[in-house]
């Protein structure tokens, strides 16, 4: 069983659709992470919480909502997005932010915007 | 300046081969460093951590570490086609800052 499990693996939807993407840690983990991968491009952070607090937030357009209820539990929640958002939707956590362990990822969100 | 950068690439060796894959960093308060594996369309999965300047060594794999340089390395050693992807370089920061580097594509050819 993988330690960060994401849901759905595959989201098809319309520009005016709302959707939410689910990411759930069971490592005991304190920070959470977000990263949008576009075809071919490098991983580019999204969003950044640690102990539920949200500590960075990468000049993200707001059509792209986080929330974190729990440190095992994070979530985001698209509206009204644009072609260009199609990607690979990544969520990670680690022990902490920063410090001496690694991100554990999830398998990822494949993302198609019609 | 990138916080971390890495070889443009991509890079491809024969089978058999050495890789060497480099990454630099600018934070001198850095302290933790990794290498992941990326195949196409999957997700990165850890292959390395280095703490301490000198050598790492796993398997095919050896890290190398040096902190007054800014500078860590990954060498694939024997390379095999299954070691065809992208690998990324990471960084963690004291200030509790990871960031990763844009990656190298290697390819092994049979």
């Amino acid at each position: 069983e993988t330690g960060v499990t994401q849901t759905p693996r595959h989201l098809v939807m319309g520009m005016t659709n709302k959707k939410s993407l689910k990411c759930e840690q069971h490592l005991g983990h304190n920070a959470m992470y977000w990263y949008k991968q576009s075809a071919k491009k490098p991983l580019e952070l999204m969003f950044v919480y640690n102990f539920k607090e949200q500590t960075e937030n990468n000049s993200v357009p707001s059509r792209f909502s986080p929330e974190c209820p729990n440190s095992s539990h994070l979530f985001l929640h698209l509206h009204t997005l644009q072609p260009e958002d199609s990607a690979l939707y990544l969520c990670a956590s680690s022990q902490e932010g920063g410090g001496r362990q690694p991100q554990h990822f999830g398998d990822g969100t494949r993302l198609s915007i019609l | 300046q990138k916080e971390v950068e890495q070889n443009s690439g991509p890079l491809s060796v024969p089978e058999g081969a050495i890789a060497s894959l480099n990454c630099t960093y600018s934070d001198r308060g850095s302290q933790s460093f990794f290498w992941y594996r990326q195949y196409s369309g999957k997700s990165p999965e850890l292959i390395m951590s280095i703490y301490s300047n000198g050598d790492k060594e796993d398997g095919r794999f050896t890290a190398q570490l040096n902190k007054a340089s800014q500078y860590v390395s990954l060498l694939i050693r024997d390379s095999q086609p299954s070691d065809s992807a992208t690998y990324l370089c990471a960084v963690n920061t004291n200030a509790g800052k990871s960031t990763f580097g844009d990656g190298t594509t290697l390819t092994v050819k049979p």
